[in-house]
């Protein structure tokens, strides 16, 4: 079936680096993402990593991907208060349809 | 044009009416897709439209209906409305599959009373 998971809760202090973490359950899965929700707003995607790469790094931020296990994350270096929103994990199926896991509120504190 | 814009931003319906979400996509964007998200949980697909025709959907029954035009708009039906419809709508297109990805909008809260 299909399935995403993420954690519900991640708190950290500014700074810090943040790893949200998601695991997936179809293997066919073509590209994963990470997108950012603020409250009130759509999605913007934060980045995407093809299923066959193991990491990719944009800025402050770093995806891995282990296609073994079905696991995701994406960590953010040097956490800032304007990162506090929901980021979701969402897998592009090879009709194009996006699965998303729950969310992950992430809380950073000054 | 750029970017997906979404209309009304927000929508309070009676139980049992019909409701219209009205997207317009990115220029050149020909698959449009529909995501319901209900408050605290992820998007969950709707449907998806090449090119005018429905070629996707998810696990949502008959009463939700759509429409893509040829200039980039689309629309989705909801009819006989129920309280569990009310969650935010959210409309995405892209031109090719994978990469970049969808432009999501930024959604229509329907509450349904």
């Amino acid at each position: 079936g299909e399935d995403v998971e993420q954690s519900l809760f991640l708190s950290v202090r500014e700074g810090d680096s943040s790893v949200i973490n998601c695991t997936y359950t179809d293997s066919s899965s073509t590209y994963l993402y990470w997108y950012k929700q603020e409250p009130g707003a759509g999605l913007q995607l934060l980045t995407y990593i093809f299923s066959n790469m193991d990491m990719k790094q944009d800025q402050r931020l770093t995806v891995l991907l282990n296609k073994k296990d079905k696991h995701l994350s994406l960590r953010i270096a040097d956490t800032q208060t304007g990162d506090s929103a929901i980021y979701f994990c969402a897998e592009s199926m090879v009709d194009g349809k996006l699965i998303f896991g729950q969310g992950t509120e992430l809380s950073v504190k000054p | 044009e750029t970017g997906v814009t979404q209309s009304p931003t927000h929508l309070i319906k009676t139980r049992g009416q019909q409701v219209t979400l009205r997207c317009s996509s990115q220029s050149g964007h020909n698959t449009v897709s529909w995501y319901q998200q209900a408050l605290g949980q992820g998007p969950q697909f709707i449907f998806q439209y090449y090119r005018e025709e429905e070629n996707g959907r998810g696990n949502f029954p008959p009463r939700f209906s759509g429409l893509q035009f040829p200039n980039y708009s689309s629309e989705l039906n909801v009819n006989a409305l129920e309280l569990d419809d009310s969650a935010l709508y959210l409309c995405a297109s892209r031109d090719v599959p994978g990469g970049d990805g969808y432009t999501f909008g930024s959604g229509t809260r329907l509450t349904v009373v």
